[in-house]
């Protein structure tokens, strides 16, 4: 039973426009969401994070939006660029703050 | 500063067969995860180390292992390899301060055959 989705496998965007990736969630207890960028052969990499007491967050290119009542969140980045291609994962914490949930994750392709 | 850095990269191992596999925190992050990515999935929570201790497990069979040393490096081991345990095993630190945000290792490459 998934906890943390990720209903779209890709997305595909032009340069300078901008991406949405959504996310959503079935455990209303999660009070802390992270979104995770991860390119082939390496790691994942912390982009952005968001508490449930807000419902945005920003940093640079990157807005993370949270809407609690729907069990949602997404992340726009603006402008879009080439370097983004790469797979974005949603995760939650865990109650206990033992753990991270992922999704499946949302392939980013950004062409020129 | 170096990262999280885990050994070895990749690795073949046949079914019944042990391995161990290895990670080092970024220095002065106490907290080490183990995480398990299945092609196609995202990273799946196996356990989560703090001052040497378990304080987390996931939904793993007995056959995973784990244990933090007091230099807070940790190893994962998996007994009796399935050609399902074939994934990318990653290594995650945290430190105090920011706990939910894990800094993870470029993984290590389990094929069993």
């Amino acid at each position: 039973d998934q906890q943390v989705k990720q209903n779209s496998p890709s997305l595909s965007v032009r340069e300078g426009r901008i991406s949405i990736l959504n996310c959503d969630y079935t455990n209303s207890m999660f009070d802390y969401f992270l979104w995770y960028k991860k390119y082939p052969a390496e790691g994942p990499t912390f982009l952005i994070s968001i508490s449930s007491i807000k419902d945005k967050n920003e940093d640079g290119r990157f807005t993370v939006f949270l809407n609690k009542s729907a069990k949602h969140l997404s992340l726009h980045i603006v402008p879009s660029q080439p370097g983004d291609s790469a797979v974005y994962f949603c995760a939650a914490a865990n109650q206990a703050g033992t753990a991270l949930i992922f999704g499946k994750g949302t392939t980013l392709s950004v062409s020129s | 500063d170096a990262g999280v850095t885990q050994s070895p990269t990749h690795l073949i191992k046949t079914r019944g067969q042990h391995v161990t596999l290895r990670c080092s925190p970024i220095s002065g992050h106490k907290s080490v995860s183990w995480y398990q990515q299945v092609l196609g999935q995202g990273p799946q929570f196996i356990f989560q180390y703090y001052e040497k201790e378990e304080r987390g497990r996931g939904n793993f069979p007995d056959r995973f292992s784990a244990r933090q040393f007091p230099n807070y490096s940790s190893e994962l081991n998996v007994n009796a390899l399935l050609l399902g345990d074939s994934a990318l095993y990653l290594c995650a630190s945290s430190s105090p301060s920011g706990a939910n945000v894990l800094t993870f290792g470029a993984g290590s490459r389990l094929t069993v055959l």
